[in-house]
């Protein structure tokens, strides 16, 4: 089955610095790959995701690059702001099922 | 309005109990799935449902029955309730796509303590 890697385990920035959290993933079956942030007490919630015909995909602060060769993925946070602070997961999927790994809890420091 | 809703938010019981947790979704998805959190933040699949027809079960304990009287509404039966359960589970919907999957909306999670 997929087994999804993830760096860092935890991620402490200053605000206004990027942030940059990385994942590999085993099945080069896989073509969507979500990522997910997850506030204390709640659910995870979709804040990007790459489909495996796209290299990059930018959504204002937030991007996410793919290499499906090296089946590695990643998440860029530019001018983090304390509110960025929160568990972020990286998944990948082929079909409906997501894999997960295992978080990173990024701290951004006023 | 909430997208995808769960009862109760926590949940304490004694061990060897029998506890459901209900889940339901108002965004006309026809996917439904149950993951479990465990105390390391990990999040893992346990069951998926696709128009109330159960197409993923990820070798889960069979204390665990999930349930779907339709498509809107996924619930999860544990009995037996052990020490390990104790976890805070997730409920999930997506509509399916033909290019392939799409995202998951996740609701707020229950706590469950078994003591």
């Amino acid at each position: 089955g997929e087994n999804v890697e993830q760096h860092p385990s935890t991620l402490s920035v200053q605000e206004g610095d990027s942030a940059v959290i990385k994942c590999t993933y085993s099945d080069s079956a896989s073509n969507y790959f979500p990522w997910y942030k997850q506030e204390l007490g709640k659910g995870p919630q979709l804040i990007i995701d790459i489909r495996s015909n796209v290299g990059e995909k930018k959504d204002q602060r937030i991007a996410v690059t793919l290499n499906k060769t090296a089946k590695h993925f990643s998440l860029h946070i530019t001018e983090t702001q304390p509110e960025d602070s929160a568990v972020y997961f990286c998944a990948a999927s082929k079909g409906n099922m997501l894999t997960f790994g295992g978080g990173t809890r990024l701290m951004v420091k006023p | 309005d909430t997208a995808v809703s769960q009862t109760p938010k926590y949940l304490v019981t004694q061990m060897g109990n029998d506890k459901s947790i209900k889940c339901e979704q108002n965004l006309g998805h026809d996917t439904m799935y149950w993951y479990k959190q465990d105390s390391k933040k990990f999040l893992k699949i346990m069951f998926s449902y696709n128009n109330k027809e159960l197409i993923i079960n990820e070798t889960v304990p069979n204390r665990f029955s999930p349930k779907s009287p339709d498509k809107a509404h996924l619930n999860l039966h544990i009995n037996s309730l052990e020490l390990g359960d104790s976890a805070v589970y997730f409920c999930a919907s997506s509509q399916g796509r033909a290019g392939g999957p799409n995202e998951q909306f996740f609701g707020p999670g229950t706590r469950l303590t078994v003591l």
